[in-house]
């Protein structure tokens, strides 16, 4: 069975800095690869994903993740984090079901906080 | 379009008693996931339904739990009875097999305590 590794629980960055919240899976394949964002009191949104192709995705809010089969990781990465970024990120991976449907693993999640 | 849309926001319930949550996918949607979260475990996958049908309910955590999906724009979660153990956050998700079947948009949960 697949697992997914989100090894940092919390993280906090002053705004302006870098961010590179790490993800590593554990899957017999190469799987389907995301993330997800989820605001306090909020659903889960999906910020990218990887199927194949170039390994560095882009996402939407400025983010970027790069697949690196030797390491099995997809770490998630932004450039210059704005406090609105504080939140709790979720790497995800799903085998495609053969039903139509992708059936995600969770990490178990990093919550950044944003220091002005 | 006003996204999956669960009921309640929130639940507080007494031991032994019945709850039951609710959701509405996205209109057109045709996969339907329902998720727990708690601190300890993350973010499970308990069932989900293609079409209406359940296809995998193997992450339902015994008999007290079961999910239905009568139409294409609603479903329900039933914890019967409820035990304290159940307290967690419970999200639904859609997606799109046709269109975008990677793509699950998750509502905004239903916040269950069990006293």
């Amino acid at each position: 069975a697949q697992s997914v590794t989100q090894p940092d629980i919390h993280i906090t960055v002053s705004e302006g800095a870098s961010l590179e919240l790490r993800c590593n899976y554990s899957y017999g394949a190469t799987p389907y690869l995301f993330w997800y964002v989820q605001s306090p009191g909020q659903g889960l949104q999906l910020l990218l994903k990887y199927f194949s192709g170039d390994t560095l995705v882009q996402g939407i809010k400025g983010f970027e993740a790069e697949f690196k089969r030797s390491q099995s990781s997809f770490n998630l990465r932004k450039p210059s984090v704005h406090w609105s970024d504080a939140a709790e990120y979720f790497c995800a991976v799903a085998p495609y079901s053969g039903a139509g449907s992708y059936q995600l693993t969770f990490g178990k999640g990093t919550k950044l906080s944003v220091i002005p | 379009d006003a996204g999956v849309i669960q009921s309640p926001r929130h639940e507080v319930t007494e031991m032994g008693q019945e709850v039951t949550l609710r959701c509405k996918p996205i209109s057109g949607h045709n996969s339907l996931f329902w998720y727990r979260q708690t601190m300890m475990r993350g973010l499970e996958l308990l069932i989900y339904f293609n079409n209406n049908v359940p296809i995998d309910d193997s992450g339902m955590p015994e008999d007290r739990f079961s999910a239905k999906m009568p139409n294409a724009s609603f479903s329900t979660l039933k914890i019967q009875p409820s035990e304290p153990r159940d307290s967690a956050v419970y999200f639904c998700a859609s997606s799109s097999l046709a269109g975008d079947p990677d793509t699950q948009y998750f509502g905004p949960g239903t916040r269950l305590t069990v006293l």
